[in-house]
This record gives structure tokens, C-alpha cells and sequence, in this order.
């Protein structure tokens, strides 16, 4: 399965609504999709994963939705400290895959 | 608290093999519920799944590196380690060991090494 990602960037406000999108070129039936927040000189961090579970601490402003080949990940009201490269991935076939990242910019 | 070390050298030679140690502290890697990987990510290049393996030994690599990477495992040092064979320009990157979720927080990677930055280079 290959995972695409847009927009590749998003240039929003504090407090905007950021919309990200994964689409995979299968239909993930299993729910193993997850996000991932990755900032320069830091190591990634999972933020959601079954489509839709927030890690704990993970702020709630922080959402996954979809099905089938389509899932978002939304950001409901922007904060600084959320300009990022965020990653979908996909686990199946024992094969992990990453999509390519939108990098969220905070104007 | 599980923490992720990543040790070896920062720079390789072409056609020479990349080598890297992910050492655990803090808890245990002869577990049931995790896998233990490596992922790379190139200069200005997003995230790319190279392999993992089971404290049994058993393990799973991307089809694009299987034929050049091995990863292996030492439960009685608590770490796991990465040989890249045959490298070039192409394998400079920073390299991350971690934690994948096998029966927790199955199909994800839930905890990162800091990560090295690995320069292949004559």
C-alpha cells in the first residue's frame, strides 16, 4: 500500500482549523493507520493510532478520522508549538509504510 | 521509563557495510508485546521503514533494503543492532531505533531513539 499525503505544506494561523489528508492506494480494512509529529532535531511522536485513538497526552485538539483509502487528521485550533512535518503510516503485510508528511507552518 | 540509545560510527565509507547499536534502558526488549526496529530519514527526505525484529530473532525488512540489511539482537545486553551492507551517498541519513507495537499499541512505532545522523563519504 502506498500513502500520499496533502496539501505537502499548510500555512495557517493561530487558532486556524488544519485539515490533513492520507490517502492509500488500497483500502486499509484492518485500522492500522497512524500520525505521527515530527519536529526539526527531534524524534517523532505518535500522536493518533487506529485510525482514530489518541495517545495519552496527546491534546485533544488533535483528531483522526476516515475509511477505506481516506483519513484526515485535524487539528482543531492551532497552536504555535504545532508547526511540524506530520506523518500517516500504515502497518500491514508485517510491513510498516509512511506516507510523505505535510509540513504544517504556523504564520 | 524505556529510553533508546542509537551508538556507532558517523561516517562510512561507500561500498563499506553501516553499522549501529540501539541500546534499551529501563526496561526489558525480551517482551512479548513490542518488535524492535530502525527507520531512517535522508536530507529534506521523509520517514523510511527500514526493518525490525522479534527478541526471539525472527524479523521483517522493506523489500527496497532487504537484500543489504541485516538487523540482529543481543537480549543478554538488552540491545539490537543494524549492518547496512554495500552502502552509498544514498544511505546518508538519520537513523532512529525503535519500538514497534506488537500486541500494544500494535502497527505503530510508539517509542523513538534520538536518533544519529549516519554520512557515507570516502
Amino acid at each position: 500500500i502506498v500513502l500520499t499525503q496533502s496539501p505537502g505544506t499548510l500555512s495557517l494561523s493561530p487558532g486556524e482549523r488544519a485539515t490533513l489528508s492520507c490517502r492509500a492506494s488500497q483500502t486499509i480494512g484492518s485500522g492500522f493507520l497512524a500520525w505521527y509529529q515530527h519536529k526539526p532535531g527531534q524524534a517523532p511522536r505518535l500522536l493518533i493510532y487506529g485510525v482514530s485513538s489518541r495517545v495519552t497526552g496527546i491534546p485533544d485538539r488533535f483528531s483522526g478520522s476516515g475509511s477505506g483509502t481516506d483519513f484526515t487528521l485535524t487539528i482543531s485550533r492551532l497552536e504555535p508549538e504545532d508547526s511540524a512535518v506530520y506523518y500517516c503510516q500504515h502497518f500491514g503485510s508485517s510491513q510498516f509504510t509512511f506516507g510523505p508528511g505535510t509540513k504544517v507552518e504556523i504564520q | 521509563q524505556l529510553q533508546l540509545k542509537e551508538s556507532g560510527p558517523r561516517l562510512v565509507k561507500p561500498s563499506e557495510t553501516l553499522s549501529l547499536t540501539c541500546t534499551a534502558s529501563g526496561d526489558s526488549i525480551s517482551t512479548s508485546s513490542y518488535f524492535w526496529g530502525w527507520i531512517r530519514q535522508s536530507p529534506g527526505e521523509g520517514l523510511e521503514w527500514i526493518g525490525n525484529i522479534y527478541y526471539t530473532g525472527s524479523s521483517d525488512y522493506n523489500p527496497s533494503l532487504t537484500s543489504r540489511v541485516t538487523i540482529s539482537v543481543d537480549t543478554s545486553k538488552n540491545q539490537f543492532s543494524l549492518h547496512l551492507r554495500s552502502v552509498s551517498a544514498a544511505d546518508t541519513a538519520v537513523y532512529y531505533c525503535a519500538r514497534h507495537g506488537r500486541t500494544l499499541l500494535r502497527g505503530t512505532v510508539d517509542l523513538w531513539g534520538q536518533g544519529t545522523l549516519v554520512t557515507v563519504s570516502s
